[in-house]
């Protein structure tokens, strides 16, 4: 079975940096392309990040790019999510979704989220 | 481009509801659709995809269509069951700006 396993999560001041982690197992990280999604307090979903499979290239939203990084250790199942310069519009509930094959759009899997509130 | 759906839609217990899902510029079947339910507290779960192809587990009680007429995508919810309570995201890609993109999500009430 699937697991997506967030953790990283917390309390951060306006300006400062988190990096949040997502350990998987039940299939082989670097076989799929990987997702961050994240929801705002009441609020609708929205995709943050995206990495290839085996050393493919990462994309961000607009609303994140140049401050998040998306990275993984495949050595360790771990996905990745270095967020600096957070802004108090990056608190939500950040998962981690790993896509469907090669040349599909969907999110397949998720994890259960990780908490950040960031602070002014 | 983006993706409108009803902030609402309720229902009773054995009927029917439809939830629709608008895209605003650029051709609906151009990218395909997924749907996603998220029931209270817990986290999002591929119901359909490619427009109208149902996830694994999900029963035949949920249905997904297309319509170019309207440029819109529809999740069809037949036999309705309290469990069925929750928010339903539409989701798609840009292919033009690299950009997966959700709709604002609707609300389902089963009465």
């Amino acid at each position: 079975e699937e697991q997506l396993l967030e953790s990283g999560g917390g309390l951060v001041q306006r300006g400062g940096s988190r990096r949040l982690s997502c350990v998987v197992s039940g299939f082989t990280l670097s076989d799929f392309a990987m997702s961050w999604v994240r929801q705002a307090p009441g609020k609708g979903l929205e995709w943050v990040a995206l990495i290839s499979g085996s050393g493919g290239g990462a994309y961000y939203a607009n609303s994140v790019g140049g401050r998040f990084t998306v990275s993984t250790d495949y050595s360790k199942n771990t996905l990745f999510l270095q967020m600096y310069i957070l802004q108090t519009d990056d608190t939500a509930l950040y998962y981690c979704a790993r896509m469907a094959g090669f040349g599909s759009y969907r999110f397949e899997s998720w994890g259960q989220g990780t908490q950040v509130i960031v602070s002014s | 481009f983006t993706l409108t759906q009803p902030h609402s839609v309720s229902g009773s217990p054995g009927k029917t509801v439809t939830i629709s899902c608008t895209r605003n510029s650029g051709d609906i079947d151009t990218n395909q659709v997924q749907w996603y339910q998220q029931r209270p507290g817990t986290s999002p779960r591929l119901l359909i995809f490619d427009h109208n192809q149902r996830a694994s587990g999900v029963p035949d009680r949920f249905s997904g269509t297309i319509d170019s007429s309207s440029n819109s995508a529809s999740l069809t919810l037949s036999g309705l069951k309290t469990e069925d309570e929750g928010d339903y995201y539409c989701q798609s890609y840009d292919s033009s700006r690299i950009d997966w993109v959700f709709g604002g999500g609707t609300t389902l009430t089963v009465l």
